[in-house]
């Protein structure tokens, strides 16, 4: 199986909104609303952001949002903030009940 | 909140294996869904596979099959990734992650440096 696509880079100024898409397939996105998205700065572990679609786990802030249509989802966040530059990763459940990863996104903001 | 503690960094010769290990604090392993992850240096986070610790179920990623061994001793409440033949390539960050679903992980590990080198 394929990695999920996501673009290499996406920037932003503060206070501007972004979105970050993630491509699958009917093997993965397109049958389970089993959609994650993780947020990681350089040398730390990781950040559950975004789970089964559009649920936020407790913490994280409402400008962070999560959506999916067909074999596409996507991350948008609203109001960036300097604190919001970091690498941002898809990760989807599949019907060989693995997990994939999308390659990886950086969000600069400027 | 589970918090997960994993060993400390490996170098290891090709054709070796490691053994890494993610020990929760606070929490009992009971009833937890441990996935393990890998990133290569300057590359991306590659899922290896996920145990189910009240059964012992796991799955792993085709591409490591055959490697990868995922276990736990809940008595420990510990969890254990055991990666066979180690190459080159295997040299990254890997961090065991979960929770109380299996798809999605709340909780990561600080993450383990495995080198692999000559």
């Amino acid at each position: 199986q394929s990695a999920l696509t996501q673009p290499a880079s996406v920037s932003g100024s503060p206070g501007q909104s972004i979105t970050i898409s993630c491509s699958g397939s009917i093997f993965d996105i397109g049958t389970y609303n089993f959609v994650s998205w993780y947020q990681q700065h350089p040398g730390k572990a990781p950040k559950l952001l975004i789970y089964d679609v559009n649920s936020r786990p407790s913490g994280v802030p409402n400008r962070f949002s999560g959506s999916k249509s067909g074999i596409a989802a996507s991350l948008t966040i609203s109001g960036l903030q300097a604190e919001d530059e970091a690498d941002y990763f898809c990760t989807s459940y599949t019907t060989s009940a693995s997990f994939l990863f999308g390659g990886g996104t950086r969000l600069t903001v400027l | 909140q589970v918090q997960l503690v994993q060993s400390g960094a490996e170098v290891k010769s090709p054709g070796a294996s490691v053994k890494l290990s993610c020990r929760t604090s606070r929490y009992s392993l009971v009833n937890y869904r441990m996935n393990w992850v890998r990133q290569a240096p300057g590359h991306g986070l590659e899922w290896m596979g996920w145990i189910i610790t009240e059964n012992g179920n796991t799955n792993y990623a085709q591409k490591i099959q055959g490697r990868v061994l995922l276990t736990t001793d809940t008595s420990a409440n510990t969890a254990y990734m055991e990666l066979t033949t180690l190459t080159f390539d295997d040299t990254a960050v890997y961090y065991c992650a979960g929770g109380q679903k299996l798809h999605h992980w709340d909780t990561w590990g600080q993450g383990t440096r495995v080198t692999v080198s000559s």
